[in-house]
């Protein structure tokens, strides 16, 4: 069975970088033809693709994000990950990770999320 | 970018009934829309891809149709479970972009 889970910091102050990890269980991501994703949720909101990455390392952002986002993957520890620099309070959110099966982008398999609060 | 738009923003059902919500994409999206369910303090769950199948385990009284820019979701007879927050997604173009959601709620 497919699992995925956050990892990071729950408290990140203004300006800095958010950093997160979702470690993947029950599938390889280098044996697989999946891409994998972030997604976020401001507390009451609604849902915000972040981007997506594929095993091989190709990349797509959210172009309102692109400038602040980086996606990557560590293929040896089974994991990807979500830089976001610069946070400000509009970045507290729930970041969702999530698998893409090709060649689509809806995400069949999601993290239970992780709350990220940026305040000082 | 894609626009999604969902409506109504809340929907009001006795259970038993059924429920019928709506998203309109700003363009063709072709069949490439996919639905999730979203209960308080949950992940989004994937209910239908592909506009119309059923994703892996989910039950037959959800119902996905449309193409191009008007797509549906039917929930016949609606149970306990069922009342949460739903959001169709896009899934033809980059950015991925969502729906704003529309809350079922029990009358």
């Amino acid at each position: 069975q497919l699992q995925l889970q956050e990892s990071g910091p729950g408290l990140v102050k203004p300006s800095e970088t958010l950093s997160l990890t979702c470690t993947v269980s029950g599938a390889s991501i280098s044996g697989s033809t999946d891409y994998w994703g972030w997604i976020r949720q401001p507390p009451g909101k609604g849902l915000e693709w972040i981007g997506s990455i594929y095993y091989s390392g190709s990349t797509y952002y959210n172009p309102s994000l692109k400038s602040r986002v980086t996606i990557s993957v560590d293929t040896s520890k089974n994991q990807f990950s979500v830089k976001l620099s610069s946070v400000t309070a509009a970045d507290t959110a729930v970041y969702y990770c999530a698998r893409h099966p090709p060649p689509s982008g809806y995400g069949d398999y999601w993290g239970q999320g992780t709350l990220v609060t940026v305040s000082s | 970018e894609m626009v999604m738009t969902q409506s109504p923003a809340t929907l009001s059902v006795s259970p038993g009934e059924g429920a019928t919500l709506s998203c309109r994409a700003s363009q063709s999206v072709g069949s490439n829309l996919a639905w999730y369910q979203q209960r308080p303090g949950q992940a989004p769950r994937l209910l239908i891809h592909d506009a119309s199948t059923r994703a892996t385990g989910i039950p037959a009284r959800f119902s996905g149709s449309g193409s191009g820019t008007e797509f549906t979701l039917t929930i016949s007879s609606l149970q306990s479970e069922d009342f949460a927050i739903y959001y169709c997604q896009q899934y033809n173009t980059w950015p991925r972009t969502f729906g704003q959601g529309t809350r079922l709620e029990i009358k």
